[in-house]
């Protein structure tokens, strides 16, 4: 079984500085992780994925995450925060394993950008 | 295009009442995934179709749930005789069989 794990329950970061959400992985074989970002009352938008080749990972909205094996971590960074980027994020990856199948997801991280 | 579309937005029903909620996936996308989140379970997988079939029911909480697909495309999850503990947002997801699944706006069910 495959687990992800967001240690964090809320981040708390002022406008432009720079933001990190932190993911921890447990799996067999090549991991295949994702990002999510949930707006209120929204459903849950893709914002990356790693699925093999550069450790690092650019996707929507200025976001990029950094995939790490030896520390089984893909935390979520971007150099720059906005208020918008206020938000619920989630950290999944398949449960069994591959690319494909259900995702099981981390508990979530409230990030709370501040003007 | 178009995303994956959920209905109703909301459902406010009494307890023992049967539901319906509906899933419209991206066109041409072969799976399609039911999910649960709830204040105290987080985000939960239910059940997952390939096509019209599901290989997957591994998730669904009770006999009380169930779920078709027709015609390769829309689903419908449905929940019999409901509980104050199966109030929660559904959210369906669609993919194209391979990796990055996609989401709806999901369905909020509150159940009196």
């Amino acid at each position: 079984a495959q687990s992800v794990a967001q240690p964090e329950d809320q981040v708390n970061v002022a406008e432009g500085n720079p933001l990190t959400v932190k993911c921890t992985y447990s799996v067999s074989g090549n991991p295949y992780l994702f990002w999510y970002v949930q707006y209120p009352n929204r459903g849950l938008q893709f914002l990356l994925k790693y699925i093999t080749g550069d450790n690092l990972v650019k996707g929507s909205y200025g976001f990029e995450a950094e995939f790490n094996k030896s520390q089984t971590s893909f935390h979520l960074k971007k150099p720059s925060a906005l208020v918008s980027d206020s938000a619920l994020y989630f950290c999944a990856g398949p449960q069994g394993g591959g690319s494909q199948g259900n995702l099981i997801f981390g508990k979530g991280t409230k990030l709370s950008v501040k003007p | 295009g178009a995303g994956v579309s959920q209905s109703p937005s909301n459902k406010v029903t009494e307890k023992g009442k049967d539901v319906e909620l509906r899933c419209d996936p991206i066109s041409g996308h072969t799976a399609l995934y039911w999910y649960r989140q709830s204040l105290g379970q987080g985000l939960e997988f239910l059940i997952y179709f390939q096509g019209n079939s599901a290989p997957d029911k591994s998730g669904l909480p009770s006999d009380r749930f169930s779920a078709e697909r027709t015609g390769g495309s829309v689903s419908t999850l449905t929940i019999q005789r409901t509980q104050q503990e199966d109030s929660a947002v559904y959210l369906c997801a669609s993919s194209s069989g391979v990796d990055t699944q996609y989401f709806g706006p999901g369905t909020r069910l509150t159940v009196l």
